[in-house]
């Protein structure tokens, strides 16, 4: 079974800090993406990536930065914390680069950023 | 830009009742269509998924959805609905051009009481 993990399931951060979450999936997916979830508007698409340092801009990067240096591992930088960047941060994979290739989630790392 | 609209943000059933879900896009070319659910506490994983072929798809646990071409939608349906079904149901859309990315809605919230 795929397995996607997300370093952190809760982490609480200061306005300014540089944030890191890391996303490790086990299936040799080439297709990662990361995408935050908040009440009432969904999951919008921060960035994904669908080869080892090749990164594509989703729909809300601002803010955001990307790096994919292994296949299997997927981090996202947040440079400057804001508190607009509280939320729920969600780590997906998938298979090849078909475009109906379903994707696995992880748990998600909630974010507080004070 | 494609977008996806599920009317029912929230819904609350009692057991055995039928169930049918919302699920309007708008993109007018060939489209895959996916339908996710996050049970509380857990990571969102496959429902079902539509490609082509026959419009009306089945996925686990006694769910189907109907892809109707011309009304641009893909409902989510399912005749008796359980307790266990409680959870936040999402509709996903990607265009059918190779693109990586995929649009959620904004999800819907199914409280099934006992």
């Amino acid at each position: 079974d795929v397995k996607v993990t997300q370093s952190s399931r809760y982490l609480v951060k200061r306005t300014g800090e540089k944030v890191f979450l890391e996303c490790v999936q086990d299936m040799d997916h080439e297709n990662m993406f990361w995408y935050r979830q908040d009440p009432g508007l969904g999951l919008r698409l921060i960035y994904f990536s669908y080869d080892v340092k090749m990164k594509e801009k989703g729909d809300i990067p601002e803010g955001y930065s990307v790096s994919r240096e292994k296949k299997e591992r997927f981090s996202l930088i947040l440079e400057s914390a804001s508190t607009n960047q509280t939320s729920m941060y969600l780590c997906a994979s998938s298979w090849t680069a078909g475009d109906n290739s379903p994707l696995h989630f992880g748990n998600g790392t909630r974010l507080t950023v004070t | 830009a494609q977008s996806v609209s599920q009317h029912n943000h929230h819904v609350i059933l009692s057991e055995a009742a039928s169930l049918e879900l919302g699920c309007n896009y708008s993109y007018g070319g060939t489209v895959n269509l996916f339908w996710y659910v996050q049970y509380p506490g857990q990571h969102l994983q496959l429902l079902l998924k539509y490609f082509s072929g026959d419009p009306l798809v089945k996925g686990i646990k006694g769910f189907e959805a109907e892809f109707i071409k011309s009304k641009f939608s893909f409902n989510l349906r399912k005749p008796s609905v359980q307790w266990s079904d409680t959870a936040e149901y999402f509709c996903a859309v990607n265009a059918g051009d190779s693109s990586y990315k995929l649009i959620f809605g904004s999800g819907t919230r199914l409280l099934v009481r006992p």
